[in-house]
């Protein structure tokens, strides 16, 4: 079964300061994705950044970027400039590569505060 | 384009009782999902639809919940009858077929005392 872990329960950062959010996962596949979703007291989940397991290339969004090292199956996100309104639990989260689609299976979350 | 939609926003009921929640996604989003997230944990899938028919239902409690997706658009969850445990928010999501992308809507917070 798919694993995904979480090791930082929470994290601060300066406004306009970076921060990197680390994941970690355990699969047999080789096709899958990995993606961070932001989820702010709202409880809307949204996605902030996705990446394909076949692509070498660092996904990047803006102020978001990830590191993907799969060999040692390593997804960190990096928020750059950070605002106010990056506070929130981040979550990462795995699915298989089905063209049918497949469920997402989250970490515990990292609760982000922003310091002004 | 509209997102997500579930309602109620909130649910306070008692032991033994019965809830529902209802779901209404994007539209022409052929696959639903239904997660349940407890305080302080990621979401953990309960059961995926992929038009009317159920695709995923292994970690549903089947006991106690049902599900349905009628006409392959809307869907309810339903608990009956309701533990303390289950005490959590109900997240609905939905996505392209074939497509990797999961949206998500508001959630329902049910609380059962």
């Amino acid at each position: 079964a798919q694993t995904v872990t979480q090791s930082q329960p929470e994290m601060s950062v300066q406004e306009a300061e970076t921060v990197t959010l680390s994941c970690t996962y355990d699969t047999s596949e080789s096709d899958y994705y990995l993606f961070w979703y932001k989820q702010p007291p709202s409880r809307q989940m949204i996605l902030v950044i996705r990446q394909e397991a076949y692509k070498q290339q660092n996904a990047t969004e803006n102020r978001f970027s990830v590191n993907f090292q799969k060999a040692a199956k390593s997804f960190s996100l990096k928020i750059s400039d950070s605002q106010l309104g990056d506070a929130a639990m981040y979550f990462c989260a795995y699915r298989k590569g089905e063209t049918s689609g497949s469920r997402l299976t989250f970490g515990e979350g990292t609760q982000l505060t922003v310091n002004p | 384009e509209a997102g997500v939609a579930q309602s109620p926003r909130y649910k306070i009921i008692e032991k033994r009782q019965s809830v529902a929640f209802w779901c209404n996604p994007i539209s022409g989003h052929a696959t639903l999902y239904w997660y349940q997230q407890i305080l302080g944990q990621g979401p953990k899938l309960l059961i995926q639809f992929q038009n009317n028919g159920v695709v995923d239902d292994s970690q549903l409690p089947k006991d106690r919940f049902s599900a349905e997706r009628l006409k392959g658009v809307d869907s309810t969850l339903k608990i009956q009858p309701a533990k303390l445990e289950d005490s959590a928010v109900y997240l609905c999501a939905s996505s392209l077929w074939g497509t990797d992308t999961q949206y998500f809507g508001p959630g329902t917070r049910l609380t059962v005392l």
